[in-house]
Formats: C-alpha cells, structure tokens, sequence
C-alpha cells in the first residue's frame, strides 16, 4: 500500500532563512506527487505537482521540490522564508489502486520568526 | 469562477442529529471528491463522484453517511446519527477530466463540531 511520511510536524525557520520540508513517499511505481498548503481555517491549495516530467518543480509563491526516485522522496524548499508562509503544509500521493483518491502526509506545521 | 464553495463553514449539532453539508465545484469540473481532516491528520478520502456517478468510496464512509450528486453538479454530504468521533473538517475538492494528474482544487471546508 501506499503511503507518505512528512518528517517532522512542525518546523521554525527565522525570516530570509532556506525553508525545507521534508517528504518520503513509498510505492510501486513513480506516482504523481503535490504538495498543497493550508492556512489558519482554510481549505488546501496546490503548491506544485509531479506528474513524471521535469524532476525538479517550480511552484507559487517561490516554493520548489525536487522528486528523488532513488530516495523516494519529495522535499519542498524555498530559499528565503517570508512571514506569510508561516502554515500547514501537506504532501501527497496519487493512489494508484484509485482513480479518486491521494494519500495525504500528516502535514508539517511551519513557523515564521521575525 | 469563484472556486469550490462550501456550506455552511461551521456547524455545532447535538449527537445523534442528522446533518447535511453541501459543494458547489468548479461549474466546468466534472469530478468532486470528499475528504475529512480529523486535527492533526492530514486529509482522508470519503468518496468519489464522475458527473452524477459515485465511483468509489472509502471504508471510512461508514452507512450513517451519504453522499449524493444529482444532475452532475453540485454534491451533498449526509451524516445521520452523528457521533462525536465524526467532528472534523470536511472538505470538498473537484477537478477535470484529468483528474488526479492535475492535482485537486479544494473548497475551505465546513468544520463539524457534535457535542
């Protein structure tokens, strides 16, 4: 079965400080891959996708992530934090026994410092 | 194109009341799925619809639950007897033909609370 592993659930950066978020995934075959971020009582918004094109992904707001078949990984980093990404973010899996269905991480809670 | 909308964003029901949650996808997305984020959990797939048809739906989607989507457009989500274990969020998210492979939009949720 599939699944996604986020490591670790909340991650403090100082403002202008590289943002890095990590994700592992495990599956059979290359899946499609996203990372989505989730403010304060809002719903989730697509950060960037993988979809077995070019490896490294740029997304909005600055963000990129890097899809690493042979560590089966899909971490999502940004050079300089800003106080406005402070949020949840989440990466997720395409399920391959599934046409409706992505396999979500716990999430990464990111904090902001001044 | 205002995006997914969902109604209402909160709703505090007593247990063992029925409760009705509704989406209005994207107008040209033919795909709406439902999802549920417990705290701390990240999204869990509910179900699945193509136009009107329920596709698939997930071993989360207990018989007190049901969901419908009459004429292809806008969906219902249905929880009878409700049981505090069932407060969360629940989120809506529609896509195109494409489906999975472009990614999801989701709605802001309606946030559940049974006390």
């Amino acid at each position: 079965a599939q699944s996604v592993t986020q490591l670790g659930s909340h991650v403090s950066v100082s403002e202008g400080a590289l943002v890095l978020l990590r994700c592992n995934y495990s599956s059979s075959v290359p899946p499609y891959l996203f990372w989505y971020v989730q403010y304060p009582n809002q719903g989730l918004q697509l950060l960037l996708k993988y979809t077995s094109a070019a490896t490294l992904v740029k997304g909005i707001n600055g963000f990129e992530a890097e899809f690493k078949k042979s560590e089966t990984s899909f971490h999502l980093t940004k050079p300089s934090a800003h106080m406005s990404d402070a949020a949840e973010y989440f990466c997720a899996v395409s399920d391959l026994g599934s046409q409706g269905n992505l396999i979500f991480g716990k999430g990464t809670k990111l904090s902001v410092k001044p | 194109d205002t995006g997914v909308s969902q109604d209402p964003r909160h709703k505090i029901t007593k247990r063992g009341q029925n409760v009705t949650f509704r989406c209005d996808p994207i107008s040209e997305h033919n795909r709406l799925y439902w999802y549920r984020q417990t705290l701390g959990q990240g999204p869990e797939f509910l179900t699945y619809f193509q136009n009107e048809a329920q596709l698939e739906k997930s071993r989360l989607l207990s018989d007190r639950f049901s969901a419908e989507r009459p004429k292809g457009s806008f969906s219902t989500l249905e929880i009878q007897r409700t049981e505090q274990g069932d407060s969360a969020m629940y989120l809506c998210a529609s896509s195109s033909g494409q489906g999975v492979r472009n990614g999801y939009t989701f709605g802001s949720g309606t946030r559940l609370t049974v006390v």
